[in-house]
This record gives structure tokens, C-alpha cells and sequence, in this order.
């Protein structure tokens, strides 16, 4: 079955320091891939996606991931974190073939201390 | 560009109340989804409209749950004899395509008492 893990409910990190939020995918073929991010009582916002090619994408404020396909993954990260990145983020994926459904993972809640 | 919009923000029910959620997606976005977010499910997919035309409701709880999509400019989501298992917060997409981004609203924070 198809499934989005990521495997870290809660992460804290300082201000300032660096950050990796996994995501693990599990689909046949290969997936357009996205991270989401939904501050408190918003809807989620698009950081970036991946369809194909590069397999680092840059998205909005300093965000980036990495696409792996031998490793089934699409970490996202941050070279330096500020206090208004602490929400919640979302790994997605979607099949490249017309299928319209998006697998969503359970998120993982950032909180950025000071 | 005012984004996708949904009303109420937040709407609260006695148990056995019906309650009708709204939801404007972008202009010229053709794919329009629903889910519902709670902290134990997480994002639970729906239903969705591609065109206005309803595509798969396999997500929606099948007695209760309705959904509509009358004109390109709105669609509605109605739960008849509210449960307290109901109650989460219930988010609308829209999209270019069935594989572009997905565009949410706030939300709407359904509580039944």
C-alpha cells in the first residue's frame, strides 16, 4: 500500500541551528513528492515539491529537501532556524499517473526555542 | 487572489444537528478536495470534484456525509445528525490538476457537543 512515514512526531531545535525533518515514502514508481506546512489555525502552505530532475529543491524561506530514490526518502531541511518556523509540517506524496489522491504523512511538530 | 475560503471558521453543533460547511476554491482551479484533520487520524482524504463533477467519495462515512459542488465557485460539505466523533477540523483544497499544488483554506473547526 501506498504510505507516506514520518517517523518524528515532535522535534525541538534551538534558534539558529540546523534542522532535518524525515520523510520515508513507500509507492511503486516513482512519486511527485511535497512538504506542507501548517501554522496554528491555518491551512497548510506549500514549502515545495518535487516532480523530477534535480533531486535537491530549493522552496520558500530557506527551505530545501532531498529526493533519494534508493533510500525511499525526501528529507526536508533548514540551515538555520527562527522562531516563526515552529508548526507543524507535512511529508506528501502523489502517483504520477492521473491518480488524483495524495498520501498525506502524520506530520511532524516543530518547536523552535530560543 | 483572496486564496481558498471557507466559512464558517468555526461552527458548533448540538449532537443529532445537521451543519453545512462552505468552501470557495481559487478562480479557474478546476480540483477541489475535502478532508478532515484530527490529532488521532491525521489527514483523512474525503472526497473530491474535478470540473464541479464528483470524481470518488470513498473517504466519506457513507450515511451521514454529504458533498456538493453546485457552480465552479463553491462547494459544500453537510453531515446530517452531527456525532461528537465528528468533530474536527474539516480543510478544502483546490488545485490546477489532480497533480498540481494543492491550495488550502483555514479551515473550518467543527465542535459537537
Amino acid at each position: 500500500a501506498q504510505s507516506v512515514t514520518q517517523p518524528d512526531a515532535r522535534v525541538t531545535v534551538s534558534e539558529g541551528a540546523s534542522l532535518q525533518l524525515r520523510c520515508k515514502y513507500s509507492y511503486s514508481g516513482t512519486p511527485y513528492l511535497f512538504w506542507y506546512v501548517q501554522y496554528q489555525r491555518q491551512g497548510l502552505q506549500l514549502l515545495l515539491k518535487y516532480y523530477s530532475g534535480d533531486p535537491v529543491v530549493q522552496g520558500v524561506n530557506g527551505f530545501e529537501a532531498e529526493f533519494s530514490k534508493s533510500d525511499s526518502s525526501f528529507h526536508l531541511r533548514k540551515a538555520s532556524v527562527h522562531w516563526s518556523d515552529s508548526a507543524v509540517y507535512f511529508c506528501a506524496a502523489s502517483i504520477n499517473t492521473g491518480n488524483y489522491k495524495y498520501v498525506f504523512g502524520a506530520g511532524t511538530r516543530l518547536k523552535v526555542i530560543a | 487572489n483572496a486564496g481558498v475560503i471557507q466559512t464558517p471558521r468555526h461552527k458548533v453543533t448540538g449532537k443529532g444537528q445537521e451543519a453545512t460547511l462552505w468552501c470557495e476554491p481559487i478562480s479557474g482551479h478546476s480540483a477541489v478536495f475535502w478532508y478532515r484533520q484530527t490529532i488521532v487520524q491525521g489527514l483523512e482524504f474525503l472526497t473530491y470534484f474535478r470540473n464541479q463533477a464528483p470524481i470518488d467519495d470513498s473517504g466519506m462515512p457513507k450515511e451521514r456525509f454529504s458533498a456538493q459542488m453546485p457552480n465552479q465557485s463553491h462547494s459544500t460539505l453537510k453531515i446530517q445528525s452531527t456525532q461528537p466523533q465528528d468533530s474536527a477540523v474539516y480543510l478544502c483544497a483546490s488545485s490546477l490538476g489532480s497533480q498540481n499544488t494543492l491550495y488550502f483554506g483555514a479551515g473550518t473547526r467543527l465542535s459537537v457537543l
